[in-house]
């Protein structure tokens, strides 16, 4: 079975800039997840949708923080402008009926 | 509202030794679940077990259990026989079944001394 699967694995950017993180979940996860990891410390869930809805986006900042699941497969995570306090691991996860959640190699962004 | 902590930073153990990672969580929800993550110095997320609050008995998986002490909201994970690999994050996370939403704890940094 294949993974979550997430791209890039690394971005540098500059601050004010923008980025977008895809992530594609495993075949009929209809559950999937986005966390912020800052080094050192525990994910930090943004954003959960279920197939394409959003359940659950309460510590997103909407200011800057958008993300889609426009087919209930894949999303997008963005960010515009970037803040240096934005560098951090984005973790995508997905779950299916069990209780088990499948995680991403994540992506490591580095705003300078 | 849901919240989970883990309030070891970090600890030392010697190899071969058990070792006691704590938890506790709150949650308004009658029905959720308690998982435990490592993370290795790679990166990775590696599920390690599970444990839903109607489970009657304690999880098991291999050389982890899970210690459900449901009336003190505790779910400590036990790692019996602890191996050099073992050193890693721990992540102690909860699942309210009403939502469906998964939070993470801080973590726990093990290091298991040869």
């Amino acid at each position: 079975e294949a993974g979550v699967a997430q791209s890039p694995r690394y971005k540098i950017i500059e601050k004010r800039q923008s980025v977008a993180f895809w992530c594609n979940p495993i075949s009929g996860h209809a559950t999937l997840y986005w966390y912020q990891q800052i080094l050192g410390q525990g994910p930090k869930l943004l954003i959960q949708f279920q197939n394409n809805g959003v359940v659950d986006d309460s510590q997103l900042p909407k200011d800057r923080f958008s993300a889609e699941r426009l087919k209930g497969v894949d999303s997008t995570l963005k960010i515009q402008p970037a803040k240096l306090e934005d560098s951090a691991v984005y973790l995508c996860a997905s779950r299916g009926g069990n209780e088990k959640l499948f995680f991403g190699s994540g992506t490591q962004l580095s705003v300078l | 509202a849901q919240k989970i902590t883990q309030t070891q930073p970090g600890m030392f153990v010697q190899e071969k030794e058990a070792v006691t990672l704590d938890c506790t969580y709150d949650t308004s929800d009658p029905s959720y679940g308690l998982f435990w993550y490592k993370q290795p110095s790679s990166g990775e997320m590696i599920f390690l077990i599970y444990q839903g609050s109607y489970d009657q008995q304690n999880a098991t998986e291999g050389r982890y259990s899970l210690n459900f002490q449901k009336a003190r909201k505790s779910a400590n994970l036990v790692i019996s026989a602890s191996q050099l690999g073992d050193s890693a994050m721990y992540f102690c996370a909860m699942r309210e079944l009403g939502n469906d939403k998964i939070i993470f704890g801080k973590g726990t940094r093990l290091h298991i001394l040869p």
